[in-house]
């Protein structure tokens, strides 16, 4: 397995304002996922972070409003911009990994509320 | 357009008794399953995954089963205990190497003593 740490776990952010995630993981790995979960929602994925090359985004996000940073094989960083109140959820780093290279796992979130 | 759909938002049982979680999927291209739990405050955490060569995956208390001509999944938990209280996802995703992974809502299970 890996160990995903993320920073911060929790904020309170004002409307209109930036706020960036990091994400640290114990091992090299070569894709790195940011999630998101909405409050009663499922878990969307909203990018994939490779390493020495842009993210890749899934529909309905943006470069402009969540970008991303690889700059090596164990960290990442997700930018929430311009926040609005319907950005307030739960955002998480995920890497594939485990014995058979299968396997997503899960940092412990961050947990943004914009007012 | 949910592609992957936990109908049940929550579950109890009393302790000791069988949970069983279900799990059902709309995209027949989905070959590769996974279920994680999720306290509150905490990430997902990975429990059991399923491929579709099997229709049954067992791991300890914990057991997948697949029913590909329904693209239906449960898991099943023997015997109940008040820590697996918790919300259940289910995901599914296209060969078990592509990673990226479609999530049902989940549902939440109480367990209770």
């Amino acid at each position: 397995s890996a160990v995903i740490s993320q920073k911060p776990s929790r904020d309170i952010c004002q409307r209109g304002t930036s706020l960036t995630i990091q994400c640290q993981v114990d091992s090299q790995v070569t894709m790195m996922f940011w999630y998101r979960q909405q409050p009663g929602q499922s878990l969307t994925l909203i990018a994939t972070a490779n390493q020495g090359s842009e993210a890749t985004y899934e529909s309905g996000f943006v470069i402009d409003k969540f970008p991303i940073s690889r700059p090596n094989l164990t960290f990442s960083t997700l930018t929430v911009s311009n926040m609005s109140p319907e950005d307030s959820s739960i955002y998480l780093c995920s890497v594939r990994a485990g014995s058979s290279g299968n396997t997503i796992y899960f940092g412990e979130g961050s947990w943004l509320t914009v007012v | 357009d949910q592609q992957v759909k936990q109908n049940s938002p929550s579950l109890s049982v009393q302790e000791g008794r069988i949970s069983i979680l279900n799990c059902d999927y709309t995209n027949s291209m989905f070959d590769y399953f996974l279920w994680y739990k999720k306290y509150p405050a905490e990430g997902p955490t990975f429990l059991i995954s399923i491929s579709s060569i099997k229709d049954k995956n067992e791991d300890g208390r914990f057991t997948v089963f697949l029913n590909k001509s329904a693209k239906h999944l449960s898991l099943h938990i023997v015997p109940s205990q008040p820590g697996d209280s918790a919300v259940y996802f289910c995901a599914a995703s296209v060969g078990s190497g592509y990673s990226t992974l479609t999530f049902g809502k989940g549902t939440m299970l109480l367990v209770s003593p």
